[in-house]
């Protein structure tokens, strides 16, 4: 079935710091793809998505570009801030439920 | 404009207790979600309803039961609890049922079986 890996973390940065987080995908269709964003005792919210391929996300300062030759998704900020500490999930959509990845632990010192 | 809200915050049960945790959510959507959160495995979707009357089955399914009360409330429940039941809950709504739909979710419910 459908899946997602996403790299192990926690990813420890110091501020302004680039942040690569990367995202790959396994689908028998072409799926939309999500990044969500959930920050300590929150809920998740969307961060940037992309529905077909070669379109990239923004959103934030981060982006992510749909690959589909390299199955990926991954997100990117060129410099991270303190309050981007949080927990971050990519995901597709396969028919409508959202199928996510294991999260990555972002923290960012100041 | 609330978005989607979900009670209890915290809940603390007993193995074989039974319990409801209710979603409501105020943006008009058709499709509503619940999902498990469990340290190292993500989110994963226990049951959804893609509009008032319908529900579905997700990927664990087992244990619990769901109601679609009205397009606006969507419950889950805990028959008889048991401890692998301890988890985070949310919910989430989206306006349809579709690939391209952005889930919006609720801030989620603490559950301990013990």
């Amino acid at each position: 079935g459908d899946s997602v890996t996403q790299m192990e973390g926690p990813v420890t940065l110091s501020e302004e710091a680039f942040l690569t987080i990367n995202c790959t995908y396994t689908a028998t269709g072409y799926p939309s793809l999500f990044w969500y964003v959930q920050y300590p005792g929150e809920g998740l919210q969307l961060l940037l998505k992309a529905t077909k391929a070669d379109d990239k996300g923004s959103n934030k300062g981060f982006e992510a570009t749909y690959r589909k030759e390299t199955t990926s998704f991954h997100l990117e900020k060129g410099s991270v801030q303190v309050s981007d500490s949080a927990v971050y999930f990519c995901a597709l959509s396969d028919g409508g439920a959202l199928i996510f990845g294991k999260g990555t632990t972002l923290s960012v010192s100041s | 404009n609330a978005g989607v809200t979900q009670t209890p915050k915290f809940q603390v049960l007993k193995t074989g207790q039974s319990m409801t945790l209710q979603c409501a959510q105020d943006m008009n959507h058709n499709s509503m979600y619940w999902y498990r959160q469990d340290p190292g495995m993500g989110l994963r979707l226990i049951y959804y309803s893609a509009s008032e009357g319908t529900t579905d089955k997700g990927e664990v399914p087992n244990g619990y039961n769901v109601s679609r009360l009205n397009k606006r409330e969507f419950s889950l429940r805990l028959e008889s609890a048991a401890p692998s039941q301890t988890s985070v809950y949310f919910c989430a709504s989206s306006e349809e049922r579709g690939d391209q739909e952005t889930q919006y979710f609720g801030p989620g419910t603490r559950l301990l079986v013990l």
